[in-house]
């Protein structure tokens, strides 16, 4: 078992910049997650992938927020025209279709300058 | 809508027993989760509660009251490793299958 795993670990970014982030989930989960954690705070639910199906989506995500999963296995989180407010740890997470609880890959932490 | 509330920061020393409260209010209740958050670091899956009661994992409980919307992790035999951010977290059929976390409590343990 080798976890989730997140691409890249650290990104800093200039004001205007797009950046892309992939998550790649444990193999035999087909439920994926992203969420959004700023300090002192839980992490905060962005949208969520059942196998290639984007299900469900956050009011939190605006229009320059877009999120993929095109073949059932890795996803990718793609912020365009990126703000300050976007600086932030982006977490993916994936269950299995048989358990509730959610397992997190280690972030990737946005830095926007 | 959903509201969960947890202490912002606790305090024990090692060899101690602590108890982390969290109350929530939700509209379709479907399970509370505790995870474990150090510093810099994602959150890791520590119990699961959809029936009333109590769950006994090792040095970790946590417990469960739905008619009080109340739960709380208890954790035994302190260790310095166990100084952490714990999250209390929902899951509400009205939100769909995503986990709604609290702000977390941070829990320093001292020798």
């Amino acid at each position: 078992d080798t976890g989730v795993s997140q691409n890249p670990r650290h990104k800093i970014t200039k004001r205007g910049q797009n950046v892309t982030f992939r998550c790649d989930p444990i193999s035999e989960h087909n439920r994926l997650y992203w969420y959004r954690q700023t300090l002192g705070q839980g992490p905060e639910f962005l949208t969520y992938f059942q196998n290639e199906a984007q299900l469900e989506k956050s009011r939190l995500l605006s229009d320059r927020f877009s999120a993929e999963r095109p073949k059932g296995s890795f996803s990718t989180l793609e912020i365009q025209r990126t703000e300050q407010g976007d600086s932030a740890m982006y977490l993916c997470a994936s269950s299995s279709p048989v358990a509730y609880e959610q397992y997190f890959g280690p972030g990737t932490r946005l830095t926007v300058t | 809508g959903q509201n969960i509330d947890q202490p912002t920061e606790m305090t024990a020393t090692e060899g101690a027993i602590v108890q982390i409260n969290c109350t929530y209010q939700t509209s379709g209740f479907n399970g509370l989760f505790w995870y474990q958050q150090h510093a810099g670091e994602a959150p890791t899956f520590l119990s699961y509660n959809v029936l009333d009661g109590l769950e006994e994992k090792g040095r970790f409980s946590s417990f469960l009251s739905r008619s009080k919307g109340y739960s709380y992790l208890l954790l035994k035999e302190l260790q310095m490793k166990d100084s952490a951010s714990y999250l209390c977290a929902v899951r509400d059929n009205q939100a769909g299958t995503a986990l709604i976390f609290g702000k977390g409590t941070t829990l320093s343990v001292s020798s």
